[in-house]
């Protein structure tokens, strides 16, 4: 069965250091992948997404995840964290794509993440 | 940039009574969708709609739970007879056709039930 599954609940970290979440899937098809992340008390936000071509994927504000098939993992990595990251992350996979697109995406649990100053 | 948009933001009820959860989605979206997050626990998939009728429903979504497009721009959830544990933040989402196309939340409502 489809699943995503994050493994890291909660990360602390300093300002500057560098972050890496996992996310692993689990899917024998075509995989389309998708991070959000929610800051606090907002709505989710899309990061960044992956559907073909380079497994690297370049998002918003400094992010990027890379895809690799053979590990089933998307990971979510930032070379430099600011407070202002602060978050929940949560990475995403559509369930049972057709042409249209897909009727639901499934969310793996979450990571928070706290940044210190 | 069109965003999707919810209210009310809060809604607080009593237990048994029934709540409208309003949406009104992107406007060249076709596809909507209504999560709910209880406090501190994972994103959940309740409903996907198009064409006017339900897409898929997680088990969830039972038949306390309905949803609607009544006109050309809302899509409402309504849960006709509220218990105590569907406190929870109640996100809309909608996106366009393709299966690049990511989904966009609108800001939630956050439901109380007393």
């Amino acid at each position: 069965a489809q699943s995503v599954s994050q493994h890291n609940h909660h990360v602390i970290l300093s300002e500057a250091a560098s972050l890496e979440l996992g996310c692993n899937y689990s899917y024998g098809g075509t995989v389309n992948l998708f991070w959000y992340v929610q800051y606090p008390g907002q709505h989710l936000q899309l990061l960044l997404k992956y559907f073909s071509g380079d497994p690297l994927v370049k998002g918003i504000k400094g992010f990027e995840a890379e895809f690799i098939k053979s590990k089933f993992s998307f990971n979510l990595r930032k070379p430099s964290v600011q407070w202002s990251d602060t978050a929940e992350y949560f990475c995403a996979m559509p369930w049972e794509m057709f042409s249209g697109g897909y009727n639901k995406l499934i969310f793996g649990a979450g990571t928070r993440l706290a940044v210190h100053p | 940039e069109p965003e999707v948009t919810q209210t009310p933001s809060h809604q607080v009820t009593q237990m048994g009574q029934e709540v409208i959860l309003r949406c009104v989605p992107i406007s060249n979206h076709l596809y909507f969708y209504w999560y709910r997050q209880i406090l501190g626990q994972k994103v959940e998939f309740l409903v996907s709609f198009y064409n006017n009728e339900i897409s898929e429903k997680s088990e969830i979504f039972d038949d306390q739970f309905s949803v609607e497009r009544p006109d050309g721009s809302n899509f409402t959830l309504k849960i006709r007879s509220t218990k105590l544990e569907d406190s929870a933040m109640y996100f809309c989402a909608s996106r366009a056709t393709g299966v690049n196309s990511p989904l966009h939340f609108g800001n939630g409502t956050r439901l109380t039930v007393t």
